[in-house]
């Protein structure tokens, strides 16, 4: 079963802290995603990647950097973590553009 | 800017009945239109894709329509559960390899027995 795998579930990081989400997908898709989803904003990408090396700021990239060193691994990178960075993050990876995305199950990350 | 409207109110619908969910997008030509299922939780999951030359697509249960007149895409589920009780999502797209989606904020669906 072609899979897309968070390194966490749950996340618990202190403010000021670099943190880092880790994200891996065994489908050889081109394209990765980092998003974020709160009550009531629903999901707002974060950053995405289409090649290896390769990156795009999505709506909300300030805060967040992001790095894609092989095709299989996409890491979202809170340079230094804010009370207003905790949310549910989730990465997602697609072949095309235009496909159906296969999204991870989520890390919930709580900046404390 | 691009908008796209999910009713943000809660659909609740007795077990048997079909439910329709709506996706309204404004300043926007997608040329594919997809629909996702998300649990409390839990990463949303792929359901259907319609193209933009496709009035309506089946799958199982589930119907989707595609208006690129009203700028509209109507979501049915026939015959309902409880187990479809959940949000669901719709993001128009481009045909751009290296596109990206933007979602629409979700309609929760309650199927009750």
């Amino acid at each position: 079963d072609v899979k897309v795998t968070q390194s966490s579930r749950y996340l618990v990081k202190r403010t000021g802290e670099k943190v880092f989400l880790e994200c891996v997908q065994d489908m050889d898709h081109e394209n990765m995603f980092w998003y974020r989803q709160d009550p009531g904003l629903g999901l707002r990408l974060i950053y995405f990647s289409y090649d290896v090396k390769m990156k795009e700021k999505g709506d909300i990239p300030e805060g967040y950097s992001v790095s894609r060193e092989k095709k299989e691994r996409f890491s979202l990178i809170l340079e230094s973590a804010s009370t207003n960075q905790t949310s549910m993050y989730l990465c997602a990876s697609t072949q095309r553009g235009w496909e159906g995305y296969t999204f991870g199950s989520g890390t919930r990350l709580t900046v404390v | 800017s691009q908008k796209i409207e999910q009713n943000s109110e809660a659909l609740n619908i007795q077990e048997g009945k079909t439910a329709t969910l709506t996706c309204n997008y404004t300043n926007y030509s997608p040329a594919y239109l997809q629909w996702y299922r998300q649990d409390p939780g839990r990463g949303p999951v792929f359901l259907l894709l319609i193209r933009e030359n496709e009035k309506e697509k089946r799958k199982e249960r589930l119907k989707v329509t595609f208006d690129t007149t009203l700028k509209q895409s109507l979501f049915h589920i026939t015959a309902s559960q409880p187990a479809d009780s959940a949000t669901y999502l719709c993001a128009p797209s481009g045909s751009s390899n290296t596109g990206k989606l933007i979602f629409g904020q979700g309609t929760t669906l309650q199927v009750k027995p």
